[in-house]
């Protein structure tokens, strides 16, 4: 059963990267049928997408982070990851990775969340 | 970029009660529609795709239905596993938007 899992620090510096990284188990992060991707949510923003890649190498980011946002792949280690820099106190959230079905538009499997936290 | 909206942002209901959310998108968004059940604590789960075919295991007394901008969730005979948030979302096969979500709690 697939599985995916977020790893990181839950606190980063006002102004600096956050970076997180999803490991996953049981699927290919180069298989052809799925984005791979991070959605956040807060109290003030609700579910917010940030990002896809798909096949690796083709990126998708949310207009509203667009310049912040990587979501690089490292298919060695069957991982990708998030960075997103010069943070602010806006970027204070839960931040899940998850698996989208490209042909059917939906997200089919999250992670469990984990929180991160700006702080001045 | 479309926009979705959901009403109402909180729902009181009972077990057994038959309960109706509603999601709208600014533009007309064919049947791209997906309904999410979130519990406290955890991560959202896939209940409905393409406006009206619900996921693999998902109890018949959830359904889906609308099409272009509005679009309806139906919980017929709430159960106590039903008091949670459900948020709708679209996508133009390349990005995603949620909407705002609506709380089911017990009444």
């Amino acid at each position: 059963q697939l599985q995916l899992q977020e790893s990181g620090p839950g606190l980063v510096k006002y102004s600096e990267t956050l970076s997180l990284t999803c490991s996953v188990s049981e699927a290919s992060v180069g298989t052809s049928s799925y984005y791979w991707g991070w959605i956040r949510q807060s109290p003030g923003r609700g579910l917010e997408w940030i990002g896809s890649v798909y096949q690796s190498v083709n990126t998708y980011y949310n207009p509203s982070l667009k310049s912040r946002v990587t979501i690089p792949v490292d298919t060695s280690q069957n991982q990708f990851s998030l960075r997103l820099t010069s943070v602010t106190a806006a970027d204070t959230a839960i931040y899940y990775c998850v698996r989208l079905y490209k042909q059917l538009r939906l997200v089919d499997s999250w992670g469990q969340g984990t929180v991160v936290t700006v702080s001045s | 970029d479309i926009q979705m909206t959901q009403s109402p942002s909180t729902l009181s209901a009972s077990v057994g009660d038959r309960v109706t959310i509603t999601c709208r998108a600014s533009q007309s968004i064919t049947t791209w529609l997906a309904w999410y059940q979130q519990r406290p604590g955890t991560a959202p789960k896939l209940l409905i795709y393409k406006a009206s075919i619900l996921d693999r295991g998902v109890p018949s007394r959830f359904s889906g239905s609308g099409s272009g901008t509005e679009f309806t969730l139906t919980i017929s005979n709430l159960q106590p596993d039903d008091f949670a948030t459900y948020f709708c979302q679209q996508s133009d096969g390349y990005s995603f938007t949620f909407g705002p979500g609506t709380k089911v709690d017990v009444k």
